[in-house]
């Protein structure tokens, strides 16, 4: 069984501040790499993609991942209270395919 | 922008009783994609469909569940005989060639077994 583990926290963080966000895969040889948001009761929406080892950055959000340690993360920067969400890692198994294997989730609580 | 449409955005049904559910993709993706998550827990895949016919599917996806796409436009997930453990809320994804495993989803359909 492919695994994604993720804290499930709650994590809370005040306004502005750093979040940090991690997760690990147990498939050596997974491909892709995702950070979805979910807002209760609604569906998962993209926040970031990643495929290659490194950093990603785009806007506030910065992905990172490294494959020989089996760990992808999420940094949030300047957190806002609509930032209060459960962020999902999302993995795309090794062989191709594109099926998605999420993990529970973080929830995510940025606090005024 | 381009979105993922889903219906019933809630049923309610009797236990043993078949629902479907519909979706319909965005217009020019190819891969289409049903999910479940029940109350508290994961999201967890149960099928994709590519060039009209399946191309993978879970452990979850046994003989109860099928999918069809009847026409051009719709997706849809047809649970036979539900069972109180059925009741999940329900995601449709499609996605493009381009981005084949870059999935968008669809609001969900809360299904509740009574």
């Amino acid at each position: 069984q492919k695994e994604v583990e993720q804290n499930s926290g709650p994590l809370s963080v005040p306004e502005g501040a750093i979040a940090s966000l991690n997760c690990t895969y147990s498939d050596r040889v997974s491909q892709s790499f995702f950070w979805y948001r979910q807002y209760s009761g609604k569906s998962p929406e993209l926040i970031m993609s990643i495929y290659s080892n490194g950093d990603k950055e785009d806007g506030r959000f910065t992905a990172q991942l490294n494959k020989a340690s089996q760990y992808v993360s999420l940094l949030i920067r300047d957190s806002q209270p609509s930032d209060s969400a459960t962020y999902l890692c999302a993995v795309t198994p090794s062989g191709g395919g594109n099926k998605l294997t999420f993990g529970t989730g973080t929830q995510l609580k940025v606090e005024l | 922008e381009p979105e993922v449409t889903q219906t019933p955005s809630h049923q309610v049904t009797q236990m043993g009783q078949e629902v479907i559910l519909r979706c319909v993709p965005i217009s020019n993706h190819l891969y289409f994609y049903w999910y479940r998550q029940i109350l508290g827990q994961k999201v967890e895949f149960l099928v994709s469909f590519y060039n009209n016919e399946i191309s993978e599917k879970s452990e979850i996806f046994d003989d109860q569940f099928s999918v069809e796409r009847p026409d051009g436009s719709n997706f849809t997930l047809k649970i036979r005989s539900t069972k109180l453990e059925d009741s999940a809320m329900y995601f449709c994804a499609s996605s493009g060639v381009s981005g084949a495993n870059v999935l968008t989803f669809g609001a969900g359909s809360r299904l509740t077994v009574l």
